[in-house]
């Protein structure tokens, strides 16, 4: 079975800290996709990275960076100096391929940053 | 902006109401989803339509009716529906209704907002 688990519910930080969002997946394929998406209160889920199972390199983009690491099956999401523009709720999905595309998302955390 | 574009944002219904949710893009996908999300819930599929044929019906009730006119349009019809009903329907469009050469990234729009009375 696939399962992706968020711990954290939410999170509130003072702009400019760091902060981490925490993401597991179960699954039993050895060949899989993991993303996060960011909602804000607009509604949109927007894309922010995907990963496969193959590449566990670490990715930064700007402010963003995400840890892939297969031995604790998780895929964490870091914010460096966090501005009041990143509170939403980010998910973290998992994907099997080959088959119909069937994200499985994790129960959101909602981030938010005050100034 | 969004390229993945619903219509109308905001609903109020009745139970014994006709509507309809539109969705629309232009990113020349070929799969389009039915996305539904209650507060502080994740997304959960009902519907993905690949080149325009249903490929998948997660168990959704016959109050809910898809219609994929062509590639760029995704509809959703609804009738008698609950008040339990009532949530975000977010529309999405991927490459293909597969999960293979793109990962399954799928672009989502801003949902539409139902209220149901």
């Amino acid at each position: 079975a696939q399962k992706v688990t968020q711990a954290q519910t939410e999170i509130s930080v003072v702009e400019k800290e760091d902060v981490t969002l925490d993401c597991v997946y179960e699954t039993h394929d050895t060949t899989y996709y993991l993303f996060w998406y960011k909602q804000p209160p607009s509604g949109e889920l927007v894309f922010l990275i995907r990963r496969n199972s193959f590449d566990e390199q670490n990715e930064i983009s700007g402010r963003y960076s995400w840890n892939f690491q297969k031995s604790t099956s998780s895929f964490n999401f870091t914010i460096t100096a966090s501005q009041v523009v990143d509170s939403a709720v980010y998910f973290c999905a998992l994907n099997r391929p080959g088959g119909y595309n069937k994200l499985i998302f994790g129960a959101g955390t909602r981030l938010a940053v005050h100034p | 902006d969004t390229e993945v574009t619903q219509t109308p944002k905001h609903l109020v219904m009745g139970m014994t109401n006709k509507k309809s949710l539109k969705c629309e893009q232009h990113m020349g996908h070929r799969a389009m989803y039915w996305y539904k999300q209650k507060a502080k819930k994740p997304p959960e599929l009902m519907f993905v339509y690949s080149y325009e044929k249903l490929s998948i019906n997660e168990s959704v009730p016959s109050r809910f009716s898809p219609e994929c006119p062509n590639s760029s349009l995704l509809n959703l019809h609804l009738h008698a529906l609950q008040p339990e009903d009532s949530a975000l329907y977010l529309c999405a469009s991927s490459q293909d209704g597969t999960s293979g050469a793109s990962g399954g990234e799928l672009f989502f729009g801003e949902g539409s907002r139902l209220t149901v009375l």
